[in-house]
């Protein structure tokens, strides 16, 4: 049973669009966090998110956390060729629990 | 700071073959995560150790898969007999502790299992 599910499963648009991308679940968390893995490499952290309703920016990349903590989007302004790759959610239900990941969004930015 | 280290990266055997993963964690990291990520799919954990004691193994088929981590650093993973459905990439990550900290991950090894 995946806890977390993510959409689309993939994406590929042109440089310079905007995107989202999203991450829902039954279950209430108590921190959701997103990564980025590129081919070869394993998961970097992005963002966590605790608070519900709670928005971070990170440069283009805009986090929110839904406000009953089920849910989290990310939306890239003006994606980048650099921006390529497999973004991941993951969510604890508990803090020191471990990590629920989803199965991840694989974006394509073409120049 | 060096990140964490896994070796070896790649890795091919045969079906009931046996095969060892070894992680060096980020220094002075307690808790240390092995997870397996098979092709299109999200990481899914197989065991958390914190120090050299296992915190959750609940995940790990414990029949033909075992973890160690002697002395609280380093750890290996072994599997034993492999199946074919263990093909997949072998994350190790670690972080100063669990909670919502940080997981730094390695960059896994990946096994082809024929």
């Amino acid at each position: 049973t995946q806890l977390l599910e993510q959409s689309p499963q993939f994406l590929s648009i042109q440089e310079g669009e905007n995107l989202t991308v999203y991450c829902n679940s039954s279950s209430v968390f108590s921190s959701l966090q997103w990564y980025r893995q590129e081919p070869g490499e394993g998961p970097v952290l992005l963002v966590t998110v605790v608070t519900g309703g709670e928005v971070k920016k990170l440069k283009r990349l805009t986090f929110q956390f839904g406000d009953a903590r089920k849910d989290s989007s990310l939306h890239i302004t003006a994606a980048q060729p650099g921006d390529t790759g497999l973004y991941l959610c993951a969510g604890a239900v508990n803090s020191g629990y471990a990590l629920n990941f989803g199965k991840g969004t694989s974006l394509l930015v073409t120049p | 700071e060096a990140g964490v280290a896994q070796s070896p990266r790649y890795k091919i055997i045969e079906k009931r073959q046996s095969v060892a993963f070894w992680c060096n964690p980020i220094s002075g990291h307690a808790t240390l995560y092995w997870y397996q990520q098979i092709l299109g799919q999200g990481p899914k954990l197989l065991i958390q150790f914190q120090n050299n004691g296992v915190v959750d193994d609940s995940q790990l088929p414990k029949d033909r898969f075992s973890a160690e981590r002697l002395k609280g650093v380093d750890s290996t993973l072994k599997i034993q007999p492999a199946k074919l459905e263990d093909s997949a990439v072998y994350l190790c990550a670690s972080s100063p502790r669990p909670g919502i900290e940080t997981q730094y991950f390695g960059p896994g090894t990946r096994l082809l299992v024929l």
